[in-house]
């Protein structure tokens, strides 16, 4: 099974400073297909989790370009340029390339 | 546009089973995966199992093997998750998410969630 590790557990930012998290993988997440099926979700509080980058790097429709994702193989990142207020919640990368799926522990986002 | 909206709340006694639904609109159902997934109170999120389009071809976690079943009805255009056994560590939000293809690799769009309280 894959094994995703983020980095940090919880951070607690200033608003308008920056922000970024670490998921590792176990395996790679690199398909044949030339794809790397990497995303990153963020849940707010009392919410589901919502879709904010797809394969590494692709912002989802709506997505303010404050977030940015890169990577590859099996390190990968998740930046917030500046931090506001509404970026609160649980942030978590998540693979689906290998089953069983699995997703990282989860990085609380606090505003300080 | 995908819109998923799963049943309300259950309350279960231990060793009873759950269903879950979760409804979707947008697209052509069976084109579709759809995976289950639990966040139990203050945790993370757990994937439980998939049901891919096409053949409904299904994959369980290990942990889940046994209890778990994850069907889907087209004329309905409704997934289910039935969850047997139930014990107290199986209090969580149960999330269905549909993938963008019928095989499950990709991007997933998620339901609003339904809580399962399994208590004495």
């Amino acid at each position: 099974d894959t094994v995703m590790t983020q980095t940090p557990l919880s951070l607690s930012v200033t608003p308008g400073q920056p922000a970024s998290i670490s998921c590792k993988s176990s395996q790679s997440l690199l398909h044949s297909d030339g794809k790397t099926y990497l995303y990153w979700y963020l849940q707010k509080p009392g919410q589901s989790p919502q879709l904010l980058i797809y394969e590494v790097s692709n912002r989802f429709s709506g997505v303010p370009d404050r977030f940015s994702g890169s990577g590859s193989g099996t390190d990968f990142t998740l930046k917030i340029s500046r931090v506001e207020a509404e970026d609160v919640g649980v942030y978590y990368c998540m693979q689906s390339l290998q089953l069983p799926f699995s997703f990282g522990q989860g990085t609380k986002l606090e505003i300080k | 546009q995908v819109h998923l909206v799963q049943s309300g709340a259950e309350v279960k006694k231990p060793g009873s089973s759950v269903k879950v639904s979760c409804q979707a609109s947008g697209g052509t159902f069976s084109s579709y995966a759809f995976i289950w997934v639990r966040q139990a109170p203050g945790q993370g999120l757990e994937w439980m199992g998939i049901i891919k389009g096409m053949f409904g071809t299904t994959n369980y976690a290990q942990k889940f093997q046994g209890r778990l079943t994850i069907s889907t009805d087209e004329f309905t255009s409704t997934a289910y998750m039935e969850l047997s056994s139930l014990r107290s560590e199986d209090t969580a939000v149960y999330y269905c998410a549909r993938a963008e293809n019928y095989y499950g690799s990709g991007s997933y769009f998620w339901g609003q969630g339904t809580l399962v309280t399994v208590s004495s």
